[in-house]
């Protein structure tokens, strides 16, 4: 198992950013596929984001516009930013690691976001 | 987006006896390199994910082998062999042959 820990949940108003951190260890951040995926009652679980290695980053179409993600090799962390918030965002929010693009092979245990005036 | 149909939704199983869940795909999920990215999760109560199988059935470390992950193209089945008090859960089917997509879950639990 490698440790992932997501911090940054909380409750957030509409229209309202939101600034997860993933904390890594076990494994070298900037060599693995860092993703951040969520599950919400309503929509289950739904893949949002995804580093690659060479730091390319790729998105759902749902926060296209909206989001970004990046690494912080040095400090072996991954960090999701989310603007413009609405209440279909609110889900709890993991940071999932793998080996290989598009897998989902360690999971964090969740952080959770909630989006409500 | 590929839509995964997992079947059923809910899988009443009595201690001991099978259990098999299906996971239909919108898309035949054989990728241009000729491996089919199809993937099973379990999810206990108060749990994140735990994957159990990738590639279609290439089992992960630790998983029991009375689970076992089959099928090709658009149609998957993952089943239990005998179902034990700690594989109450929900399990989900996800694909990652295109953008990533899970199906909605089967949730096992003992009758």
């Amino acid at each position: 198992e490698v440790p992932l820990v997501e911090t940054g949940g909380g409750l957030i108003q509409p229209g309202g950013s939101l600034r997860l951190s993933c904390g890594v260890s076990g494994l070298t951040v900037g060599n693995n596929f860092m993703s951040w995926i969520r599950q919400s009652p309503g929509k289950g679980l739904q893949w949002v984001s995804i580093i690659y290695p060479d730091g390319r980053t790729f998105y759902a179409d749902s926060v296209k516009g909206r989001i970004t993600t990046f690494s912080d090799n040095s400090k072996n962390m991954v960090y999701l930013h989310l603007n413009s918030l609405r209440v279909e965002d609110t889900a709890l929010y993991y940071c999932v690691a793998a080996d290989f693009p598009n897998q989902a092979d360690s999971w964090g245990r969740g952080t959770l976001v909630t989006v409500s005036s | 987006d590929v839509v995964l149909t997992q079947s059923p939704v809910s899988l009443p199983v009595t201690l001991g006896q099978p259990a098999s869940i299906s996971c239909s795909s919108s898309h035949s999920l054989v990728h241009s390199d000729g491996n089919t990215y199809l993937s099973w999760f379990q999810q206990r109560p108060g749990q994140s994910p735990r994957r159990l199988f990738y590639q279609v059935s290439n089992r992960d470390s630790g998983v029991p082998d009375r689970f076992s992950g089959s099928g090709s193209g658009s149609d998957f089945t993952l089943k239990i062999s005998r179902v034990e008090a700690e594989d109450v859960g929900v399990y989900y089917c996800m694909q990652g042959t295109f953008w990533p997509t899970f199906g909605g879950g089967t949730k096992v639990e003992i009758k």
